[in-house]
């Protein structure tokens, strides 16, 4: 398995507050990328990241930033959450953009807003 | 309409049956096609890309056809552990607009 981990895995949080997810990778790959999946949305691009600094906007990236300042760890931070912000939100890698690469996710982490 | 459709299922097949899920894209500029697989309450893992000749792979096969824009899924004798969520993936023409269906849950049942 492809040597990615997010964190927490769970959380639990109060409308209103700042929350920070967190995605590691032992893979050096270029591209990481962040997820949320709904039920009936399937997977949604929310932000990724082509190089240290390197960031852009998915489908899905109002109330939501980003950061990257090292290869290997890639941020996601919900400003002020919200319930809509409800998800399972997932991690992905990928060693190039191009368009025949496999992505590799994590396992995932469970936001509930409250 | 949606940018990739399938049909959310679920599919409920015997173990040892033949099934299939189609998935339809709008975007004729799509250039490369994926289907993932999904247990429950896991991450995607690729399962399979999709080439324009068709490829095979075990008990699986897909299919790509570009004059109505579908892509297909064909998994043959069944097993239990087939059970899981089949998500079809379109890479549009820029390498990162990827788009993911919503998933067809497949479950094979004794």
């Amino acid at each position: 398995d492809a040597g990615i981990t997010q964190s927490p895995r769970h959380k639990v949080t109060e409308t209103g507050t700042p929350v920070t997810l967190r995605c590691h990778q032992t893979e050096n790959h270029r591209y990481m990328y962040w997820y949320r999946q709904d039920p009936g949305h399937g997977l949604r691009l929310i932000h990724y990241s082509y190089g240290v600094k390197d960031t852009d906007k998915g489908e899905v990236s109002d109330g939501y930033s980003v950061s990257r300042s090292k290869t290997e760890d890639f941020l996601l931070t919900l400003e002020s959450a919200t319930s809509s912000q409800t998800s399972v939100y997932f991690c992905a890698i990928s060693e190039s953009g191009g368009q025949n690469t496999e992505a590799f996710f994590g396992q995932g982490t469970r936001l509930t807003v409250v | 309409r949606k940018e990739v459709e399938q049909d959310p299922g679920p599919f409920n097949v015997p173990e040892g049956a033949t099934v299939a899920f189609n998935c339809t894209y709008s975007n004729s500029a799509s250039q490369s096609f994926f289907w993932y697989r999904q247990d429950c309450r896991k991450e995607p893992k690729l399962l399979m890309s999709v080439y324009s000749s068709g490829n095979e792979d075990g008990r699986f096969t897909a299919q790509l056809n570009r004059a109505s824009q579908y892509i297909s899924l064909l998994i043959r004798d069944s097993k239990l552990s087939d059970s899981a969520t089949y998500l079809c993936v379109v890479n549009m023409s820029s390498r990162l607009k990827v788009t993911f269906g919503t998933g067809t849950k497949l479950q094979v049942i004794p």
